[in-house]
């Protein structure tokens, strides 16, 4: 069974550029969730999504955005980049909709915003 | 301080000792999940823990909770170089109506050959 998948591993972008980062959750898994991690700030919630419908969304600006498609596939994305979004952003999924499951983590995507 | 944080943030052993990570947090959980991250890499689970279970063992790993406390440990015995990595404690919990995981500050554990 293939793990959770995050494309692309590594970007660079320029500040005020926008950036669409994806996730594939392992195969039947309808939950995703999406963190921020930086060397200050740790590791912070960004939002989740179960069955394309986002349940839950941290304390984030409106700059960072996401969808899930109907199969399970999720997207995240920034516009309008600043130097302090650079981190390392990782995707889990789950198999149901409860927290009390297990996560599955991706390898992450690390975002440098030149 | 955040909702779980860990303690030590640094933790340096020899091959063969135990290590002892422990993780406060601020408001009732419905469970607590314990982590391993590898340098730059995404995150392994390692335990899950209920709020009406007080320990777990999975191989080398033991970790206990205390509700009253608000805490839990996880022990690591008989280290290996291996097991050089930061370590996560992350609560569940109810806010606003959802379910939220949140994660601590991390403890960076150096296992020394």
């Amino acid at each position: 069974k293939a793990g959770v998948t995050q494309t692309p591993r590594y970007l660079i972008k320029t500040r005020g550029q926008q950036v669409t980062l994806s996730c594939s959750p392992i195969s039947g898994h309808r939950s995703v969730s999406w963190y921020q991690q930086t060397p200050g700030q740790g590791l912070q919630f960004l939002f989740e999504y179960f069955s394309e419908t986002q349940r839950n969304k941290g304390n984030f600006p409106g700059r960072f955005s996401g969808r899930q498609f109907s199969n399970s596939r999720s997207e995240m994305n920034v516009s309008t980049l600043e130097l302090g979004d650079s981190a390392l952003y990782l995707c889990a999924s789950r198999w149901g909709s409860y927290t009390n499951t297990e996560a599955f983590f991706g390898q992450g995507t690390r975002l440098t915003v030149v | 301080s955040q909702q779980g944080e860990e303690d030590p943030q640094a933790l340096s052993i020899q091959e063969g000792e135990n290590a002892t990570m422990n993780c406060s947090y601020k408001t009732s959980i419905n469970n607590l999940q314990w982590y391993r991250q590898n340098s730059g890499r995404g995150l392994v689970h390692l335990i899950l823990i209920r709020s009406n279970e007080r320990e777990k063992h999975s191989g080398r790993l033991r970790v206990t909770l205390d509700t009253s406390k608000k805490s839990s440990s996880l022990l690591i015995t008989a280290s290996r170089a291996a097991d050089t990595a930061s370590y996560f404690c992350a609560t569940d919990a109810h806010s606003g109506g959802y379910q939220k995981v949140t994660f601590g500050t991390g403890t960076k554990l150096q296992v020394i050959p």
